[in-house]
């Protein structure tokens, strides 16, 4: 069974600085997609990134990008000059490509702090 | 604008009672999802469906109902056998390609007991 791993429960940053998230997951299948989620203390699910995994390039959305090493299964989420609003939890999702069931395997997230 | 709407933001459950939460949305989407978070825990699947009239278990269905009689709706009933029930509770919807078309969330409910 698929299965995704963020390890860092909770990560902090200062304002303005680089910080990385970590995802790893666990698959079989070679066709399948993966995203970053930021949920902020709103408790509403905003999706940050999203990555093929058939594409090599690493997705970068502004000051927001991916480290996709898919031989390795790592799927690291790389915040550039952090703003206070980027406070919230992270999560990392996993779903199959066209051919898959669509359900989506969430890690369990890493809480991020951003210091003034 | 399209959207997912969860109603209510907060509800109350007492103890022997059913009680459903809503979720609509209007984005044409086939799929439909309820999932459950709990403090430090990540979003655990409920219940998904991908068809109206169709539905599968999650991981975490026992105590739950769902149906699915009408493409936009996804109703969740949380049933008295549902012993810890307080949680907060987000719907999702999505096309059937899967990770082509991410999933778009409501903004969930917080279910508490008194």
């Amino acid at each position: 069974a698929q299965t995704v791993t963020q390890s860092q429960p909770e990560m902090s940053v200062q304002e303005a600085e680089t910080v990385t998230l970590s995802c790893t997951y666990d698959t079989s299948e070679s066709d399948y997609y993966l995203f970053w989620y930021k949920q902020p203390p709103s408790r509403q699910m905003i999706l940050v990134i999203r990555q093929e995994a058939y594409k090599q390039q690493n997705a970068t959305e502004n000051r927001f990008s991916v480290n996709f090493q898919k031989a390795a299964k790592s799927f690291s989420l790389k915040i550039s000059d952090s703003q206070l609003g980027d406070a919230a939890m992270y999560f990392c999702a996993y779903v199959e490509g066209a051919s898959g069931t669509y359900k989506y395997i969430f890690g369990t997230g890493t809480r991020l702090k951003v210091l003034a | 604008d399209g959207g997912i709407t969860q109603s209510p933001k907060y509800l109350f459950r007492k103890e022997g009672q059913n009680v459903t939460l809503s979720c609509e949305q209007n984005l044409n989407h086939d799929a439909m999802y309820w999932y459950r978070q709990d403090p430090g825990q990540g979003l655990r699947l409920i219940y998904y469906s991908q068809i109206v009239n169709d539905f599968q278990k999650g991981d975490i269905a026992e105590g739950y109902s769902v149906s699915r009689e009408k493409k936009e709706s996804f109703p969740l009933t949380v049933t008295s056998a549902q012993k810890n029930p307080t949680a907060f509770y987000l719907c999702a919807s999505s096309f059937l390609t899967g990770g082509n078309q991410p999933q778009h969330f409501g903004d969930g409910t917080r279910l508490s007991i008194l």
